[in-house]
């Protein structure tokens, strides 16, 4: 079976440090990634997709980037966090679009 | 821009009731429709999908019904028990596109 796992589940950063948040999925090949933000009390928005090795589609623009070194592996970055980076940061994964998509624990980001 | 809403903030229902959520969307094109629960601190949880292709569809206690001549998307829970309090989230999509859009999410309190 297919599993995803996201971690760090909480993590507190300063304003202008760096930001490393990964995610790899097991059991499936080539599949598409997303990373989603959720502020507190709201929906999920967009950040990147990705339907292959080094192909990203950023959503919107912001102080955050996203790279994907190996077909399982999801990673989102920042060098500098402000302050609105805040929030629940969500990995997902599907098969490909129209598909069901699976979301992973997520993670409490607190830029203080 | 297209969006995706919900009629009702909080929906409070007894126990063993049977709960409806309701969806509204605005893109025409979409055809693959999601619902999701999420608990406090969690990830979204998949519950049940549909395709534009069909008007019912149901799961284990649950069903989903899509209208598409009003773009009305619902959630039907049969006898809601206490761990169905989550906020649940109605998502679309656009046949061949990659960009799952949700909805701000409706909280489901069930009371004892």
């Amino acid at each position: 079976s297919q599993t995803i796992h996201q971690w760090p589940a909480t993590l507190v950063q300063p304003v202008g440090s760096p930001l490393s948040l990964e995610c790899t999925v097991e059991g499936t090949s080539n599949p598409n990634l997303y990373w989603y933000r959720q502020a507190a009390g709201r929906g999920l928005q967009l950040l990147f997709y990705s339907v292959g090795i080094g192909q990203i589609s950023s959503e919107v623009p912001q102080n955050l980037s996203a790279s994907r070194p190996q077909d399982r592996q999801f990673i989102l970055s920042s060098k500098k966090l402000l302050l609105s980076d805040s929030g629940f940061y969500l990995c997902a994964w599907r098969r490909d679009s129209n598909e069901k998509l699976f979301f992973g624990s997520g993670t409490q980001l607190s830029v203080l | 821009g297209e969006s995706v809403g919900l009629h009702l903030p909080t929906l409070s229902v007894q126990e063993g009731d049977n709960s409806i959520i309701n969806c509204a969307y605005s893109n025409s094109a979409s055809d693959y429709f999601i619902w999701y629960k999420q608990e406090s601190g969690k990830g979204p949880q998949f519950i049940i999908d549909i395709r534009s292709n069909m008007d019912k569809r149901q799961g284990q206690r649950v069903t989903v019904l899509l209208n598409k001549t009003v773009k009305h998307l619902s959630l039907q829970i049969a006898a809601t028990q206490p761990g169905d309090s989550a906020v649940y989230f109605c998502a679309e999509e656009e046949g061949g596109g990659n960009k799952l859009t949700f909805g701000t999410g409706t909280q489901l309190k069930v009371e004892l």
